[in-house]
């Protein structure tokens, strides 16, 4: 079946780096973009980024321009957000999800990873 | 960035109930409108998507409806399983914006 795992998420520092990873299976990955998502403690949904299916075209919110970096690795079915001058706010828990459409690159989201927790904290 | 405004923000409702969540739109986006329904600790699932169109699997009794700027998600007959809070999520344009939830819950 179509799945999505994250991973990486983590207690750390403020202004230190975390790298999370999404693992895809059930789907032929290079086909699709992937979104992150996060949800901090409590709150409502907050999109991330967006990486195309070839890697083309990324897109990020303005919370972390300049900050956070998504890639992908088609050969292994991954997905990456290397998250560098993390912040108290940037705490929450991550999703990966696959978009819509294959071959699209903003429609809606499913399914969704189960999610991973990054806490940044002193 | 378009700002996405759902209301009520919560709704107490009994099982059998219907019950219609608004999601407004800054702006026009015509279609592209999601929902989602979220259990605690558990991630978002898609419902509906593109203003009206059932995902494979959800039950009938959800309905999207709406373009533009005004939206409603509506459950005809609710069940125990759907007290949950639900989202609108506009893939319009970059940022993408979700509305900020609204709690359904059993009275």
């Amino acid at each position: 079946q179509v799945q999505l795992v994250e991973s990486g998420g983590g207690v750390v520092q403020p202004g230190r780096s975390l790298r999370l990873s999404c693992a895809a299976s059930g789907f032929t990955f290079s086909t699709y973009s992937i979104h992150w998502v996060r949800q901090a403690p409590g709150k409502g949904l907050d999109w991330v980024a967006v990486i195309s299916y070839d890697g083309n075209n990324i897109y990020y919110a303005d919370s972390v321009k300049g900050r956070f970096t998504i890639s992908r690795d088609n050969s292994k079915n991954t997905v990456h957000l290397q998250m560098d001058s993390l912040k108290p706010e940037d705490t929450a828990v991550y999703y990966c999800a696959r978009d819509g459409y294959s071959y699209g690159l903003i429609n809606w989201f499913d399914p969704w990873g189960q999610g991973t927790l990054v806490t940044v904290s002193s | 960035d378009i700002h996405m405004t759902q209301s009520p923000s919560s709704l107490s409702a009994s099982v059998g109930d219907r019950i219609i969540i608004t999601c407004r739109a800054s702006q026009n986006i015509t279609t592209y409108l999601n929902w989602y329904q979220q259990k605690p600790g558990k991630a978002p699932k898609l419902l509906i998507y593109a203003a009206s169109n059932l995902q494979s699997g959800v039950p009938s009794r959800f309905r999207g409806s709406g373009s533009g700027t005004d939206f409603t998600l509506t459950i005809s007959s609710l069940r125990p399983e759907d007290f949950a809070r639900y989202y609108c999520h506009q893939s319009y344009s970059v940022p993408i914006t979700f509305g900020q939830g609204t709690r359904l819950e059993i009275k």
